[in-house]
């Protein structure tokens, strides 16, 4: 079965450092999500990509972060100087279209940041 | 704007028996899907099952099935014969037609005793 993938699993960085995170979506997908979670809280949105550009955007996804599909297969999430409150769980998900109603998201195993 | 309540943020029940998760969800939009989603100890999310706002049927995915009641805007997710897997964190979700982010709620932390 189809799945989303993400690397790393986990990232350890130092505060101020630059990261960058990978994910692969389910391969005909066109909707792609990065949502983050701190530890204990609920899962929040960051953005939405949709035919190589933003289409939505939280109020977290500021200047510091950005997205980017760099070939036909990832996508990546960069976050330029990393604070300490970056640190979270961060998913990737993918959706196949909005076509329908609503379309399910599919989400990858998540990487772990840790911001020191 | 959406919003997303989940009121039990943990439930105990015996390995067998069903389970009754709560999910209330507030939305002005007349076109919605509400969204169950399961997270293990190991921290990936798996989704579980799906509701669309027109669909006059409650879903059903095995021993997953959505309480969808609209007039209460109630979206409980109902668990059958529970297993000492199903032990997680569970969290609702809803989208709404043309703004396809999915807003969460706080989730319940559900463990099953054998």
């Amino acid at each position: 079965e189809p799945e989303v993938t993400q690397t790393p699993s986990h990232q350890v960085t130092q505060m101020g450092q630059e990261v960058i995170l990978r994910c692969v979506p389910i391969s005909n997908h066109l909707y792609f999500y990065w949502y983050r979670q701190i530890l204990g809280q609920k899962v929040e949105f960051l953005v939405s990509f949709y035919n190589n550009e933003i289409s939505e955007k939280s109020e977290i996804f500021d200047d510091q972060f950005s997205v980017e599909r760099p070939d036909g297969s990832n996508f990546t999430l960069k976050i330029r100087s990393t604070k300490l409150e970056d640190s979270a769980m961060y998913f990737c998900a993918s959706s196949e279209a909005l076509l329908k109603l609503q379309e399910t998201q599919y989400f990858g195993p998540g990487t772990r940041l840790l911001v020191l | 704007a959406q919003k997303i309540t989940q009121t039990q943020p943990g439930m105990f029940v015996q390995e067998k028996e069903a389970v009754t998760l709560d999910c209330t969800y507030d939305t002005s939009d007349q076109s919605y899907g509400l969204f169950w989603y399961k997270q293990p100890s190991s921290g990936e999310m798996i989704f579980l099952i799906y509701q669309g706002s027109y669909d006059e049927q409650n879903a059903t995915e095995g021993r997953y099935s959505l309480n969808f009641q609209k007039a209460r805007k109630s979206a409980n997710l109902v668990i059958s014969a529970s297993q000492l897997g199903d032990s997680a964190m569970y969290f609702c979700a809803m989208s709404t037609f043309g703004n396809e982010k999915l807003t969460f709620g706080t989730g319940t932390r559900l463990t099953i005793i054998p």
